[in-house]
């Protein structure tokens, strides 16, 4: 099955401890990308990897940090962690074109979304 | 601040009823695509629409983008229990940054 995979689906933590959601796609997809969920917000994307060791800062990438060693994966760190980065977090990915974007749109397929409480 | 607005924030129907979603910016998007979300799952592409004053029908729900690239509508014809759940809008300002509305949450009674 075509899928979207992160861990965990949800977190505990305290300020300060270092953590890492983890991002897996299926589907050999170039583009991924992580998204926080706030309510009264929508989603704000973090960062975005076009591919492999290609990163790109989103709309609110502070304390956070990305790396796409792999295609499939997409793991976001937390080096240390505030209490205003608890939220619910998603990935996503999508395909290029041959063209090289799609045809109109990045498409997204999203993870099934990881709560992240820091305290 | 939130580039697309869309409203209304919430919106309770009864079954059977008609509604709209209405998604609005400043700015001129390439592409506007619509997802919904339901509780504990990610959003979930319903439709994209690319050309200005282009119409999409997806069964019952009809989308609509418009002249100018900056505004979009979502139309629900006799709405289902099934309909309910979080309608997300999202503007592609260029390739790899898309723009979020805060979505409106939709609720469908019998």
């Amino acid at each position: 099955e075509a899928q979207v995979t992160q861990n965990p689906r949800y977190l505990i933590t305290v300020t300060g401890k270092k953590l890492t959601v983890t991002c897996s796609q299926n589907m050999n997809h170039e583009y991924m990308s992580w998204y926080r969920q706030d309510p009264g917000l929508g989603l704000r994307q973090i960062y975005y990897s076009m591919n492999v060791e290609v990163t790109d800062k989103g709309d609110v990438p502070e304390g956070y940090k990305v790396s796409r060693k792999e295609k499939r994966n997409f793991p976001l760190i937390l080096e240390s962690p505030s209490p205003n980065q608890t939220s619910l977090y998603f990935c996503a990915s999508s395909r290029k074109t041959d063209r090289g974007r799609p045809s109109g749109a990045n498409v997204l397929t999203f993870g099934a979304g990881s709560r992240l409480t820091v305290l | 601040t939130q580039l697309l607005e869309q409203s209304p924030q919430f919106l309770s129907i009864q079954e059977g009823e008609n509604l709209t979603v209405y998604c609005n910016s400043s700015s001129v998007f390439s592409s506007l695509q619509w997802y919904r979300q339901e509780p504990g799952e990610g959003p979930v592409l319903l439709v994209t629409v690319v050309t200005g004053g282009e119409v999409k029908k997806l069964k019952r729900l009809t989308f609509q983008f418009g002249d100018a690239r900056k505004d979009s509508s979502l139309h629900i014809t006799a709405a289902q229990p099934g309909d309910t759940g979080l309608y997300l809008c999202a503007g592609e300002r260029s390739w790899g940054k898309l723009q979020f509305g805060a979505g409106t949450q939709v609720v469908v009674t019998p």
